[in-house]
């Protein structure tokens, strides 16, 4: 089956600590998105990808990294600069080729919680 | 760029009730329009879309007309279920290849 997924499902780490959140799909889409959602709260951007070895910030991009060295993958690394990192965080990913080119699709989510 | 802006919730109704949840968008040129689910500890899915004026996107009993003239996208459903229960999402394309969602409207619909 096609999709994204991405783990873990939920994820605790000790404050001070550097995570990395793991997002893939197989549905061969160009782009790629990472939104951090609060409870209540809407989505915010904080990094997306159009192209392999490409990537630009979001709106909320301090104290996070990412990398896309292949399509399929798009990892999200959680670092100690991050002041508030305890989230929801959601992958997605669009064709853009096609129309309509940003119709997003997600992943499950992994929740994160710094102790 | 492009911005949406979205009825406020939360939303309670009783089952077999009829739903609207207002959306109403600013954007140069014609983006596509998109409502999207969540489930309570899940991601996001796809609901319904509609990519030019005057466009009915329509899916599980839920529908949107894309409304130039009024620059809305209002859900509707004629009857609701317990099972509707969820957060709902306005997204509007925006230029540069990303989508711009609205605050969410969580709907709670009870037996």
């Amino acid at each position: 089956d096609g999709g994204i997924t991405q783990s873990p499902k939920y994820l605790f780490r000790k404050e001070g600590q550097n995570v990395t959140l793991s997002c893939e799909q197989n549905l061969n889409h160009d782009a790629m998105y990472w939104y951090r959602q609060d409870p209540g709260q809407g989505l915010r951007l904080i990094y997306y990808s159009q192209i392999v070895n490409d990537f630009q910030k979001g709106d909320i991009a301090e104290g996070y990294s990412v990398s896309r060295e292949k399509k399929e993958s798009f990892p999200l690394t959680v670092t100690s600069a991050q002041k508030n990192p305890t989230a929801f965080y959601l992958c997605a990913s669009s064709p853009l080729a096609s129309p309509p080119y940003n119709e997003q699709f997600f992943g499950p989510g992994t929740r994160l919680t710094v102790l | 760029g492009n911005s949406v802006t979205q009825m406020e919730g939360p939303v309670t109704l009783s089952e077999e009730a009829f739903l609207t949840i207002n959306c109403t968008y600013t954007a140069t040129g014609y983006p596509s329009l998109f409502w999207y689910v969540q489930y309570p500890g899940e991601g996001l899915q796809l609901l319904l879309k509609a990519t030019k004026a005057d466009d009915k996107g329509s899916n599980k009993g839920f529908e949107a007309t894309y409304r130039k003239e009024t620059t809305s996208f209002h859900l509707e459903k004629g009857s609701v279920q317990v099972s509707d229960s969820a957060v709902y999402f306005c997204g509007v394309d925006n230029q540069g290849g990303k989508l711009i969602f609205g605050q969410g409207t969580e709907l709670s619909v009870k037996p």
